[in-house]
């Protein structure tokens, strides 16, 4: 089946650094990929939608200057949290769809984000 | 607005009973619906989908699901809990005339008791 990987799986970064993380399509294209962050025991947050050559759209009350996403490529999605601060400490996960609506999406295997 | 609701913020059952994890949704039309699971630090996988057709889906582990368009419902299910399938569980909904966007539900975690 369609693998997605996301890479790194854990990373620490000192407070106002950046951090940048990977999100792959192993064997589709990807037009299009979604980020998410979640935060603990709690359901995902959709941040960006991901569209290859062009800009990303972000959701409502996310901030495009702080999570830079870039995709370009048909395989490969970053996502950069710039200036990092503790708050944004989280599990950030992925996603890519390649087929029709009534597909299901594969999901990255998710980032641990600690900033210290 | 459009929501997809899991009323359950947790589910605990024996091993060996029978499992239900609930989903509601309320978006119009006939959206298609999906059950995913996550398993600690891990993203999301596929388990199975209801688009069209018979309203008893199966899908991957033993699970399936029920749709119910009268009670927009789409209930998973799974005849014999295993302590593995331990996770947190999440419905989602898209939309077949929208984006690839999905609506999720808030998650029910799963706990199967040896």
């Amino acid at each position: 089946g369609a693998v997605v990987s996301q890479h790194p799986s854990r990373v620490i970064c000192k407070s106002g650094t950046s951090v940048k993380i990977e999100c792959r399509s192993l064997d589709f294209q990807a037009t299009t990929m979604f980020w998410y962050r979640q935060f603990p025991k709690q359901s995902l947050m959709l941040m960006a939608t991901s569209n290859e050559g062009s800009k990303a759209t972000y959701e409502q009350g996310v901030e495009k200057d702080k999570f830079l996403i870039n995709h370009a490529s048909l395989t490969l999605s970053t996502l950069t949290v710039t200036s990092a601060h503790p708050e944004d400490s989280s599990f950030y996960i992925c996603s890519a769809s390649n087929r029709g609506l009534n597909t299901e999406a594969f999901f990255g295997q998710g980032t641990r984000l600690t900033v210290v | 607005a459009q929501s997809v609701a899991q009323p359950e913020d947790q589910v605990n059952v024996a091993e060996g009973n029978p499992l239900t994890v609930k989903c509601t949704y309320s978006v119009s039309g006939n959206p298609y619906l999906f059950w995913y699971v996550q398993y600690p630090n891990r993203g999301l996988q596929f388990l199975l989908k209801y688009i069209t057709g018979d309203n008893l889906v199966k899908g991957s582990y033993g699970f399936e699901a029920e749709f119910n368009k009268s009670q927009t419902s789409f209930h998973l299910k799974k005849p014999s809990a295993l302590v593995s399938d331990s996770a947190l569980y999440f419905c989602a909904v898209r939309h077949p005339s929208g984006t690839y966007k999905y609506i999720f539900g808030t998650g029910t975690r799963l706990k199967v008791l040896a």
